[in-house]
């Protein structure tokens, strides 16, 4: 079992629709949480970090639930221009630095 | 803003040839990393480093080793390339368990 796991996709939603992609993580030591962004044949970017309390910048919004160790973004109203692959990213910091990769989920927004 | 900086965006080399891959960043980041990113694989972590002139294995180091010999300059050295190590590579650097600042990769084709 991957310790970062997300739904490959791909999602396919009209402009304007609202989508949300969930990610799981299995190591409950994983202390942060993130949300990166990738374009076809770019490097990935980061998109936003994760809090407990939930965080959210513009159409996006980012949850986190540690107790069902959980990670989920909304992204309302899409734009065509959000049409790029997702990927969950879970950091710890216990005996050793290590950040992981979920393997992304696809989105296309048509018009 | 944090850069990353890949040498080259697209290189080809022969099979047995030695492939140096230099990624420098401008922010006095400890932490930098080399990954690849292969469709259906995503990302992969072959090294890291925490400080100067240390360096980690990743989780595919086999066929890889790096160079840090100054804080902002991480090297990746594919000492003998095969066509297997045909890949897009990302250097990236970050502080602490925080979020990555990738390079925009160099998508290296073995011949």
């Amino acid at each position: 079992r991957k310790e970062v796991e997300q739904d490959p996709g791909p999602f396919n939603v009209p402009e304007g629709a609202t989508v949300a992609f969930n990610c799981t993580y299995s190591n409950s030591a994983s202390q942060s949480f993130f949300w990166y962004r990738q374009d076809c044949r770019k490097e990935p970017k980061l998109l936003m970090s994760v809090y407990s309390s939930g965080n959210e910048d513009g159409r996006f919004t980012a949850q986190l639930n540690r107790a069902s160790q959980y990670i989920s973004l909304l992204i309302r109203d899409s734009k065509l221009s959000d049409s790029a692959t997702y990927l969950c990213v879970v950091a710890r910091n216990t005996g050793g630095f290590k950040t992981i990769f979920g393997a992304g989920t696809r989105l296309f927004v048509k018009a | 803003d944090v850069k990353v900086t890949q040498s080259s965006r697209y290189l080809v080399k022969r099979t047995g040839e030695k492939v140096f891959l230099e990624c420098v960043q401008d922010m006095d980041h400890e932490n930098m990393f080399w990954y690849r990113q292969d469709p259906g694989l995503g990302l992969r972590l072959i090294y890291f480093s925490y400080d100067v002139k240390m360096k980690e294995k990743g989780d595919i180091p086999e066929g890889y080793s790096v160079s840090r010999e100054k804080k902002e300059r991480f090297s990746l050295i594919l000492e003998s390339a095969s066509t297997n190590q045909t890949s897009m590579y990302l250097c990236a650097s970050s502080l602490e368990v925080e979020g990555y600042t990738f390079g925009s990769g160099t998508r290296l084709t073995v011949v």
